[in-house]
C-alpha cells in the first residue's frame, strides 16, 4: 500500500524566513503534485511534477522531486503571510488515483 | 483553465434522508472523475473512482450501497449520501481528469460541506 508522509504537519514561519516541506512517499512513482488548500476551501493546484530531477518554481515556492530517493520537497523562500495555508503533496497511485500526505499547516507570523 | 463546479456548495439535512452532490467539468470532457471527504483537519481520502458509462470502483471500507455513484457523462458524476447519518458529516471534494491531459492532470471542484443533523 502506497503512504504518503509529509513533515512536519505544523510548521510556524516567521516573515522574511525560508522553510522546507518534505514528502515521502513508499513506492515507485514519477508523478507528484503540491496542492495549497485555505481554510474552509478546496484545493489549488500549485505544481505538477512528472520526472526525476523536477523542479519548479513560482513565485516565493519552489518544489523539486527526486524519484530515487521518493522524496519531494516545497521550499518557501522569504515567507510572507498569504502564504499561511495548508499545504499537501499527492502521489499518482495509479490511473489518477491519488494518495494524499496528511497535509502541513503553515502558519506565518510576523 | 479547466473549471469544476460542485452544487450544492453546502447542504444540512435530517437524519435518515438522502442527498445528491453534483460534479461539472465546465470547459472540459472528464472520462474519469474521483470523489473525496475530508474530516476537519484531516488530509483527503479517495472514496471512489468514477467512470463515464461503466460502474464505479470504490475504495476499500467504502461502502458502494451508502454512496452511490453516477457518471451520467463526460461532464457530470452525482455522488448521493442514502440515508445520511452525522457521521457522514464532512467536506466532500471531487476532482475531473481531464480526458485530453497527458499527465493525470485533476481539477478539483469547490467542496461540498455536508452537515447531517
Amino acid at each position: 500500500e502506497l503512504k504518503v508522509e509529509q513533515n512536519p504537519l505544523f510548521l510556524s514561519m516567521q516573515e522574511g524566513k525560508n522553510y522546507t516541506i518534505y514528502c515521502n512517499y513508499s513506492t515507485t512513482s514519477d508523478r507528484l503534485y503540491w496542492y495549497r488548500q485555505d481554510p474552509g476551501k478546496s484545493l489549488e493546484s500549485l505544481f505538477v511534477l512528472l520526472s526525476n530531477g523536477a523542479v519548479k518554481q513560482e513565485g516565493r515556492l519552489m518544489a523539486s522531486l527526486d524519484t530515487k530517493a521518493r522524496l519531494s520537497t516545497l521550499h518557501i523562500t522569504a515567507a510572507v503571510h498569504d502564504l499561511s495555508a495548508t499545504y499537501f503533496c499527492a502521489v499518482d497511485k495509479s490511473w489518477g488515483k491519488f494518495q494524499f500526505g496528511a497535509g502541513t499547516q503553515v502558519v506565518v507570523t510576523p | 483553465g479547466a473549471v469544476v463546479s460542485q452544487h450544492p456548495s453546502w447542504v444540512i439535512c435530517k437524519s435518515g434522508t438522502s442527498v445528491k452532490i453534483e460534479c461539472r467539468s465546465l470547459d472540459f470532457q472528464a472520462t474519469t472523475m474521483f470523489w473525496y471527504r475530508q474530516f476537519p483537519k484531516q488530509s483527503l481520502m479517495l472514496m471512489a473512482t468514477s467512470n463515464e458509462g461503466s460502474k464505479a470502483t470504490y475504495e476499500q471500507g467504502v461502502e458502494k450501497d451508502k454512496f452511490l455513484i453516477n457518471h451520467a457523462s463526460l461532464t457530470l458524476s452525482t455522488l448521493t449520501v442514502t440515508s445520511a447519518h452525522p457521521e457522514d458529516s464532512s467536506f466532500y471534494i471531487c476532482s475531473a481528469r481531464d480526458a485530453g491531459s497527458a499527465y493525470n492532470e485533476q481539477f478539483f471542484g469547490p467542496g461540498t460541506r455536508l452537515t447531517v443533523l
